[in-house]
């Protein structure tokens, strides 16, 4: 069935270090969302990608959805201590929505 | 707007109790789902319905139950609670039919069966 596999699980960077986490699928995916998890809160959505090759972006966060739309990145440029958290990406077929495991990014100040 | 309304917050309950988690949205989405989180698990899809009185397995069904009744709400019953139930769960609701949108989730229940 639907899978969707992130990676890695977890990342320690140092304050101003770059951050990048990848989403695969075996399968083509109709779409890609994010989200971000403070420690202890809920998901939170950040934004959904749906056409092939797409490109989005918002403030120091850089979204990509691959050409064959089987592969995402999300990629933070110069961490901060805010962006600590638990950045999940997933899918959805008809309501039915699929996440990966997550990547949990801790950062140094 | 309320947005996702999930009670309660926490629960302890003994092995063999019964208890539901009730789940309630008024932005009038018809997709709605139940997850749990487990560490380095991310979140595993027990259930979920895409309108009132339809509802499908997700990914770790097993032991859980939901209903449907109203758009509005949409609770998980858990018949005969085991350890291995111990977790956080999560409604989300998200969208309508055929259109792709973001899922809002309510606060979390963190679930401890002793």
């Amino acid at each position: 069935g639907q899978q969707v596999m992130q990676i890695p699980q977890y990342q320690h960077v140092q304050e101003g270090e770059d951050f990048t986490t990848y989403c695969n699928s075996s399968t083509t995916l109709s779409n890609i969302q994010w989200y971000k998890q403070r420690p202890g809160g809920h998901p939170v959505f950040l934004i959904q990608l749906v056409k092939s090759g797409e490109v989005k972006k918002q403030k120091r966060l850089t979204f990509q959805f691959g050409e064959a739309k089987k592969n995402s990145s999300l990629h933070i440029t110069a961490t901060q201590t805010t962006d600590v958290g638990t950045y999940f990406c997933s899918s959805s077929n008809t309501g039915k929505l699929i996440f990966g495991q997550g990547t949990t990014l801790q950062v140094k100040p | 707007n309320a947005g996702v309304t999930q009670t309660p917050k926490f629960q302890v309950l003994k092995t063999g109790q019964s208890m539901t988690l009730q789940c309630a949205q008024d932005m009038n989405h018809e997709y709605m789902s139940w997850y749990r989180q487990d560490p380095g698990m991310g979140l595993r899809l027990i259930h979920y319905s895409v309108g009132a009185g339809i509802t499908d397995q997700g990914e770790v069904p097993n032991g859980y139950n939901v209903s449907r009744s109203t758009t509005e709400d949409f609770p998980l019953r858990l018949l005969s609670a085991a350890p291995s139930q111990t977790s956080v769960y999560f409604c989300a609701s998200s969208g309508s039919r055929g259109v792709n949108t973001e899922a809002f989730f309510g606060q979390g229940t963190r679930l401890t069966v002793v």
